[in-house]
């Protein structure tokens, strides 16, 4: 069965300090990985995204994420957290068909001053 | 452009009544998605569209029905509402090529309650 794990529900980081937010996936296609954030009350904003190619990705806002195919995963990573990463972030998983997604079910990341 | 939009924001129903949920995209995408996003679950896709008149069910499209009869526009039906379908509805839309191929871009979400 196709789907995405993301273990941690919620995490606390301290600002400055560094950050990793995992992701396991499960799909039987070349997958098309997506790390998505949201801000409360907000619509979702892609963060990076992963087809092919170097396995290390850069997004926006710092963020860069690395595909591990021997590991099924695609973990997200930011080197130094600002208090306004706090958000839901979500890690999803398609494939070059378009307009399915299928996604994680998030991790609420706080960040303490 | 003005991306992906949706209406109405925000929506409260009583069970049995049906309604439709709009979506318009100004991006000439091909496919467009309904996802419902409700706490702890993630998003799931409803129902999917890959172009005019031709549209697919998702993980979770029992209770919905949706049509494409154009390129911009793709609503979602409620036919006939339960508690369980309160949540919030993302629409979304991508396209297959450009420099932002199977990126999906969604829209602001509609906050449903049903009664």
């Amino acid at each position: 069965a196709q789907s995405v794990t993301q273990p941690d529900i919620h995490i606390t980081v301290s600002e400055g300090a560094s950050l990793e937010l995992r992701c396991n996936y499960s799909y039987g296609a070349t997958p098309y990985l997506f790390w998505y954030v949201q801000s409360p009350g907000q619509g979702l904003q892609l963060l990076l995204k992963y087809f092919s190619g170097d396995t290390l990705v850069q997004g926006i806002k710092g963020f860069e994420a690395e595909f591990k195919r021997s590991q099924s995963s695609f973990n997200l990573r930011k080197p130094s957290v600002h208090w306004s990463d706090a958000a839901e972030y979500f890690c999803a998983v398609g494939n070059n068909q378009g307009g399915k997604l299928i996604f994680g079910q998030g991790t609420e990341l706080s960040v303490k001053p | 452009n003005a991306g992906v939009t949706q209406t109405p924001k925000f929506q409260v129903l009583k069970t049995g009544q049906s309604m439709t949920l709009q979506c318009a995209q100004d991006m000439n995408h091909e496919y467009m998605s309904w996802y419902r996003q409700d706490p702890g679950m993630g998003l799931r896709l409803i129902h999917y569209s890959v172009g005019a008149g031709i549209t697919d069910q998702g993980e979770v499209p029992n209770g919905y029905n949706v049509s494409r009869s154009t390129t911009e526009d793709f609503p979602l039906r409620l036919l006939s509402a339960a508690p369980s379908q309160t949540s919030v509805y993302f629409c979304a839309s991508s396209s297959t090529s450009g420099s932002r191929d199977y990126e999906q871009y969604f829209g602001p979400g509609t906050r449903l309650t049903v009664t």
